[in-house]
C-alpha cells in the first residue's frame, strides 16, 4: 500500500533544542494527522489538520497543513525529555470511500542527556 | 474510563500453532482496525471493520482472520503464524460518522508476538 515519506528518520537532539518533521505524499490529502507513540504504548493523537493552510498549536507542538495539500509540518520548540518518541504522520485521501488513513514510516525522536 | 484493551500484550509461539489476539473497546465506535508495526516501516493496516459483520482487508492481510460479531469485540486470528509475523500489533477504533473527523483513531496499547 502508499506510504507518506516522513523525514527525518531519527532525530538526536539536546534537550530544549527545537525539532522540526514533516511528511509529503503524492497525493492530495483532505486530513493530516501528527500522532506520538511512546515507548511501550499505542500512538495518541497530538494534532489533527482539516483545512489546506490551517496551522494548529497544542503547547509546544505547532503543525500545520500544506497549501499544496501534499504535506505536513511538526514542529516542537524547547524539547523536554518526555517528548521522546516515535512521531506519525497520517492522511486521509479524497478518493477513500472508507476514509482510511495513510501513514509515514515515523521519525524515531532520541533526547541526548 | 474510555479505552482499547488488547490481549495478550506478549506472547511467544511456535510456528503453526494458532493464536487469537482479542481487542475490545468501551467506546461505542462502529469502525476498529488492526495494524502492525515492523521498524522502518511504520503502522501498517491488516484488517478494518466499518461495523458489525463488515470487515475489509487492509494493506497485508496474508496470514491473518479477523470477525465482528459483536460492536464491541475485534479479534485478530493467526491460524498458522509464521516467523514473518513476528511484529508487534496495534488495534485501534474510532467513531464512524464524526463529521469530518474520520481520522482520530484511539489506540490500544499494543501486543508483541514472537513466532518461533
Amino acid at each position: 500500500g502508499q506510504q507518506l515519506n516522513q523525514s527525518p528518520q531519527s532525530m538526536f537532539i539536546q534537550e530544549g533544542e527545537d525539532v522540526s518533521m514533516n511528511c509529503t505524499s503524492s497525493s492530495i490529502f483532505n486530513t493530516w494527522l501528527w500522532y506520538k507513540q511512546e515507548p511501550g504504548e499505542g500512538p495518541v493523537l497530538l494534532i489533527a489538520l482539516y483545512k489546506a493552510g490551517e496551522l494548529t498549536s497544542n503547547g509546544r507542538l505547532t503543525a500545520q497543513f500544506g497549501i499544496t495539500r501534499k504535506d505536513s509540518f511538526l514542529n516542537i520548540s524547547a524539547s523536554i525529555p518526555s517528548d521522546v518518541g516515535i512521531y506519525f504522520c497520517a492522511g486521509q485521501g479524497v478518493m477513500d470511500s472508507n476514509y482510511q488513513l495513510i501513514w509515514g514510516a515515523g521519525t524515531k525522536l532520541i533526547i541526548k542527556p | 474510563e474510555a479505552q482499547v484493551t488488547q490481549n495478550p500484550r506478549y506472547l511467544i509461539t511456535v510456528t503453526g500453532k494458532k493464536l487469537t489476539v482479542t481487542c475490545s473497546q468501551n467506546m461505542n465506535h462502529e469502525y476498529m482496525s488492526w495494524y502492525r508495526q515492523d521498524p522502518g516501516l511504520g503502522l501498517r493496516q491488516i484488517y478494518y471493520s466499518m461495523n458489525v459483520e463488515v470487515t475489509d482487508k487492509g494493506d497485508v492481510p496474508e496470514g491473518y482472520k479477523v470477525s465482528r460479531k459483536e460492536k464491541r469485540n475485534f479479534p485478530l486470528i493467526l491460524e498458522s503464524p509464521s516467523p514473518n509475523q513476528t511484529s508487534l500489533y496495534f488495534c485501534a477504533s474510532r467513531p464512524l460518522g464524526t463529521l469530518g473527523r474520520t481520522g482520530e483513531l484511539f489506540f490500544g496499547e499494543g501486543s508483541r508476538l514472537t513466532v518461533l
